[in-house]
């Protein structure tokens, strides 16, 4: 249990072009989903939490505008990268908390690699 | 502030031991976790400590020190698919994962 998916797994796309990256719990329902940014040789950057029903919570220096987060359902999540440009280019992670688990484990969909042109 | 340490890059030679370790400040501690990641991968996970000890899962232990605010990852029998980076992550006051840098393991042959 506890499987979380993302879509697409890769994109590429001109600069100045949006971006929509879909994370899904397969297998349970989240009310907390959490995207996370990391460049090359990096660790996992936090961007924002994601919380179904309400506004997310960006970590700061990280331009709300531009990361455009929807949690419309207790099952997806979507992040929207807004006019996009090279320095957009990494790889995104979401992860999901699984309610009434009792510990804070998060569980990571397969991320998606954006390269921006 | 909070923080997490751990080495950047450790190599290893195949069927030996290694152990990784993680000191950590955070406001309040509700726990460790520690995550596998292969490259161009998402994490996966390895261990969560929140008791003082050490908890052996197969060739992977996890050992946490509470008042020292500290952490290893002990990794045995060493195989070439363990090269990786291995992520520490507390979890703080607010239930949110605090993440170290992670540490790049280059396992030889």
């Amino acid at each position: 249990g506890a499987v979380v998916s993302q879509h697409p797994s890769w994109v590429i796309c001109k600069s100045g072009t949006s971006v929509k990256i879909e994370c899904r719990s397969l297998d349970f329902q989240a009310t907390t989903m959490f995207w996370y940014r990391q460049f090359p040789k990096q660790s996992l950057m936090l961007m924002a939490t994601s919380n179904e029903g309400s506004k997310a919570t960006y970590e700061q220096g990280v331009e709300k505008d531009k990361f455009l987060i929807n949690h419309a359902s207790l099952t997806l999540s979507t992040l929207t990268v807004t006019s996009a440009h090279p320095e957009d280019s990494s790889f995104y992670i979401c992860s999901a908390r699984v309610p009434d688990r009792g510990s804070s484990e998060q569980f990571f969909g397969p991320g998606t690699r954006l390269t921006v042109l | 502030g909070q923080n997490i340490d751990q080495p950047t890059e450790m190599t290893a030679t195949e069927g030996a031991i290694v152990q990784i370790n993680c000191t950590y400040q955070t406001s309040g501690f509700n726990g460790l976790f520690w995550y596998q990641q292969h490259a161009g991968e998402a994490p996966t996970f390895l261990s969560y400590n929140v008791l003082d000890g050490l908890e052996e899962k197969g060739r992977f232990s996890s050992f946490l020190s509470r008042s020292k605010g500290y952490s290893y990852l002990l990794l045995k029998e060493l195989q070439m698919k363990d090269s990786a980076s291995y992520l520490c992550a507390a979890v703080d006051s607010n239930y949110q994962l605090i993440w170290g840098a992670g540490t790049k393991l280059i396992i030889k042959p």
